[in-house]
């Protein structure tokens, strides 16, 4: 079965930092990688996905991953983080339509003004 | 286009009751997924339905259950519920073919809290 590891539990940055998360998952095969973004009080959002193409992806609010298929990984990028990015933040992998969406543990990043 | 609605948003219960969870998807979106978020396990797969056919199951004990309807809205159903059964269950809307892509977009869930 596929597993997905966010080796970071907890990350406290200053505003201006620079911010990266990683990931990693277990899966060979082909897969789907999504990065989801959780919000104080907020529903989980989509932040970016993979799919095939180009390994270097960009999503919404400035963030950005790069899949490295030889590395199993698909870290989360983001050049300078504001106040506001401070959030809980989810890796997870989908082999196919229909089979489960398989989440990281998870990473609480918080900003400092 | 709206997004995904989940009712009730909140529900106490008491141990040994059972719950219904309902979920609307994304129009036009044919598959429906549930997760269990808790601060213990994290978010967890419970099960998958697309057009009215459950597809993937996650491992939960058959006291969880659920089921689509023709017009994909879904519900969840929790039997004899447990005091660990106390969670935030999601709920992700997906059009859940590889034409048109399998992200998911997840509803604000409904917070259970058993007694």
């Amino acid at each position: 079965a596929q597993s997905v590891s966010q080796h970071n539990h907890h990350v406290i940055l200053s505003e201006a930092a620079s911010l990266e998360l990683g990931c990693n998952y277990s899966y060979g095969g082909t897969v789907n990688l999504f990065w989801y973004v959780q919000y104080p009080g907020q529903h989980l959002q989509l932040l970016l996905k993979y799919f095939s193409g180009d390994p270097l992806v960009k999503g919404i609010k400035g963030f950005e991953a790069e899949f490295i298929k030889s590395k199993f990984s698909f870290n989360l990028r983001k050049p300078s983080v504001q106040w506001s990015d401070t959030a809980e933040y989810f890796c997870a992998v989908i082999l196919a339509a229909g089979n489960k969406l398989t989440f990281g543990g998870g990473t609480r990043v918080l900003v400092k003004p | 286009k709206a997004g995904v609605t989940q009712t009730p948003r909140y529900l106490i219960k008491t141990r040994g009751q059972q719950v219904t969870l309902s979920c609307s998807p994304i129009s036009g979106h044919r598959s429906v997924s549930w997760y269990q978020q808790t601060p213990g396990q994290g978010l967890q797969f419970l099960f998958e339905y697309f057009s009215e056919t459950q597809r993937n199951k996650g491992n939960f004990p058959g006291r969880f259950s659920g089921r689509q309807f023709s017009n994909s809205r879904s519900e969840m159903n929790v039997s004899t519920l447990e005091l660990g059964d106390s969670a935030l269950y999601l709920c992700a809307s997906s059009p859940g073919t590889s034409s048109t892509g399998y992200e998911q977009y997840f509803g604000p869930g409904t917070r259970l809290t058993v007694t």
